[in-house]
């Protein structure tokens, strides 16, 4: 299995662009979450979907930021407009509901975006 | 609402000596906590857990639910263990982990 996937690893936009992330996650993995990681704030959630659907997204910043999961396949999260503060790199994970792998997370290698 | 703290951002030490990064949490329930490693151009990833009370890489971690704290300890530092270390808490969704701010740890030869 080659984990999470991740894309675009990285991206340079202009403010006021519309910015699109993609995550694959491990096939039987029924939770999926986007983290926000930054040196000062280190890693934070922005949302959560079990089962495709959205759990909580009390975490998403602002009305800029949107994320949706259509199957258990793939997962997006966009933003538009971008702004320079939301340059950082933006991490998917993914679980398995399982009691036996209660809190492990498998993420992927992150999307570093920076907007200019 | 939950919270974790790493008081620490970067921590240096020598190698073969003690290391120790700290980390204090705020919940109401009964927690789980988890440690986290992040190696140089490595992916995130789970380093141990404290129902498992288990040692990973000669790194312990005990909870201890009077001081809040889940403090990561390992009593001979290497080389290879010079990477960016994240406390987590799990709380009221097994799933969802509260990360904290994380602590750069860098061993010297």
């Amino acid at each position: 299995d080659a984990g999470v996937i991740q894309s675009p690893r990285h991206e340079v936009t202009e403010m006021g662009q519309e910015v699109t992330l993609r995550c694959k996650p491990i096939s039987g993995h029924n939770s999926l979450f986007w983290y926000r990681q930054t040196m000062m704030r280190g890693l934070e959630l922005l949302i959560y979907f079990n089962n495709n659907v959205p759990i909580d997204d009390s975490g998403m910043p602002e009305d800029r930021f949107s994320a949706k999961m259509p199957n258990a396949s793939f997962s997006t999260l966009k933003i538009q407009p971008s702004e320079p503060r939301d340059s950082a790199v933006y991490f998917c994970a993914t679980s398995r509901e399982d009691r036996g792998l209660v809190g492990e997370l498998f993420f992927g290698e992150g999307s570093r975006l920076t907007v200019l | 609402a939950q919270r974790v703290t790493q008081p620490e951002k970067l921590l240096s030490v020598f190698k073969g000596a003690p290391v120790e990064l700290k980390c204090n949490y705020s919940y109401s329930g009964s927690p789980e906590l988890f440690w986290y490693v992040q190696y140089s151009r490595q992916r995130l990833q789970l380093l141990l857990r404290h129902i498992s009370r288990e040692s990973i890489k000669g790194f312990t971690a005990d909870l201890n639910k009077g001081e809040t704290s889940f403090h990561l300890k390992k009593p001979f530092a290497q080389e290879e263990d010079s990477a960016m270390y994240y406390c987590a808490l799990s709380g009221m969704s097994i799933s969802r982990l509260t990360f904290g701010e994380g602590t750069q740890l860098t061993v010297n030869p």
